[in-house]
């Protein structure tokens, strides 16, 4: 059974830090990893997909990286704002054909002034 | 086009009653997922149909069902409710129940019970 786990549960950081978030699953037999961001109250909002053959994926001040032979995904965020507070989820493809994603439970960021 | 559109947006319904919630998926997507999440936690994977059919269903009980109908939109229905089904409720389609696929998020329907 895959076990999708993020660290660390809860982060603060002032305006303008750079910063590394941390996913991972124990079967490293996945096909894509995602990485979603949540605000209070609200659904899910994709920030990138890396999918089976790439290693990373960029968007603006967003990098994601996918390492599944040590079952590691890290999304690094530079030049934090404000408007970066949410929580920010990652969910793991399953290989086969079902499409059944593995959630972790994700890490509340807060950035300050 | 569209996204994934759910409805109702809030609900509130109280123990023991039924409720039916709604999605629609992106024009042309043919698999629809279920997804719960509780307060605090990641989605909990109920239920992906495909062409109609259930092709696959988490670790709930027999009290949440689902179907999809011929335009691919689909229904989650649960009965019985507990005060443990209150949590958001999410709706995901894709093009089709492969892995390469990527599924699309709708906003969600709140469900709370009283």
């Amino acid at each position: 059974k895959q076990e999708v786990t993020q660290i660390p549960a809860a982060l603060s950081v002032p305006e303008g830090e750079n910063l590394v978030l941390n996913c991972s699953f124990t079967d490293s037999a996945i096909y894509n990893l995602q990485w979603f961001r949540q605000d209070p109250g609200k659904g899910l909002t994709s920030l990138l997909l890396i999918q089976s053959s790439q290693r990373e994926q960029t968007s603006g001040r967003l990098n994601a990286s996918l390492d599944k032979s040590s079952g590691r995904s890290t999304l690094y965020i530079a030049a934090s704002q404000p408007g970066d507070s949410a929580t920010y989820l990652c969910a793991a493809y399953p290989t086969g054909t079902a499409s059944k994603l593995t959630f972790g439970t994700g890490t509340r960021l807060q950035v300050t002034l | 086009d569209a996204g994934v559109t759910q409805s109702p947006t809030h609900l509130i319904k109280t123990r023991g009653q039924h409720v039916t919630l709604r999605c629609s998926p992106i024009s042309g997507h043919k698999s629809v997922s279920w997804y719960q999440q509780v307060l605090g936690q990641g989605p909990q994977f109920i239920f992906q149909y495909y062409e109609k059919e259930e092709r696959g269903r988490g670790n709930f009980p027999d009290r949440f069902s689902a179907r999809q109908f011929p335009n691919y939109s689909s229904e989650l229905n649960v009965n019985a409710l507990l005060l443990g089904d209150s949590a958001l409720y999410l709706c995901a389609s894709s093009f089709r129940v492969a892995e390469s696929y990527e599924q699309y998020f709708g906003p969600g329907t709140r469900l709370t019970v009283t």
